[in-house]
């Protein structure tokens, strides 16, 4: 399973772009790259998920760059709701096994009026 | 639709008593999954099945047990609870229909204390 880095903390204010970058130099050539949120006292939820170049959904943007070793998540004009645990994960469905996720410690983003 | 369910929400054990955490999911998913975390940490996986019938270890699969009882439902058993187990448990469940990667789906979780 590759193993994943990310920043242990971030700050930001009202209204500001977010940027969580994550490195996974060890990715294969099957893994997705797949961004969770994490509430305290709550479970993991998806945010999104990429393979290669970029995606977005409602709520976010991945950028991921042609040699897949990093990826950024990108939230646009964060609000004080938006305080939270991000992780990323690399991982996929090999063999029809289940897809077996690593969490790493995650960014721990502060978002401030 | 409840999604995923699990219970107890919390539980306090003693040293070496034994207990079941039940988790349920009723979005007709194949794969289940039982996490626990740690304060200031990651989730990190216990047991996983890939669909009903089938369990296999994780990360961190000591002391513990898991019955796949049916496509809905996925146990785990500590069978003699020790301190170091004192943690939220996760439950989480997704489709794995064959496609490359899959959303997982996270219950609310339970936390244990073990004395």
């Amino acid at each position: 399973l590759a193993k994943t880095t990310q920043p242990i903390s971030m700050d930001s204010y009202e209204g500001q772009e977010v940027n969580i970058t994550c490195s996974h130099n060890n990715i294969a050539t099957n893994d997705y790259i797949t961004w969770y949120q994490q509430f305290p006292s709550q479970g993991p939820r998806f945010i999104i998920q990429g393979y290669k170049t970029k995606v977005t959904n409602e709520v976010a943007s991945l950028f991921i760059p042609a040699d897949r070793k990093s990826s950024t998540l990108s939230l646009p004009r964060v609000s004080l709701s938006d305080t939270a645990v991000y992780y990323c994960l690399v991982g996929g469905l090999r063999g029809g096994g289940g897809n077996k996720l690593t969490f790493g410690t995650g960014t721990q983003l502060k978002v401030e009026l | 639709n409840a999604g995923v369910t699990q219970t107890p929400k919390f539980q306090v054990l003693k040293t070496g008593q034994s207990m079941t955490l039940q988790c349920a999911q009723d979005m007709n998913h194949n794969s289940m999954y039982w996490y626990r975390q740690d304060p200031g940490m990651g989730l990190r996986l216990i047991y996983y099945s890939a669909s009903e019938g089938t369990t296999d270890k994780g990360e961190v699969p000591n002391g513990y047990n898991v019955s796949r009882l049916n496509k809905r439902e996925f146990s785990l058993r500590l069978e003699s609870a020790a301190p170091s187990q004192t943690s939220v448990y996760f439950c989480a469940s997704s489709p794995s229909d064959g496609s490359s990667y899959n959303e997982q789906f996270f219950g609310p979780g339970t936390r244990l204390t073990v004395l």
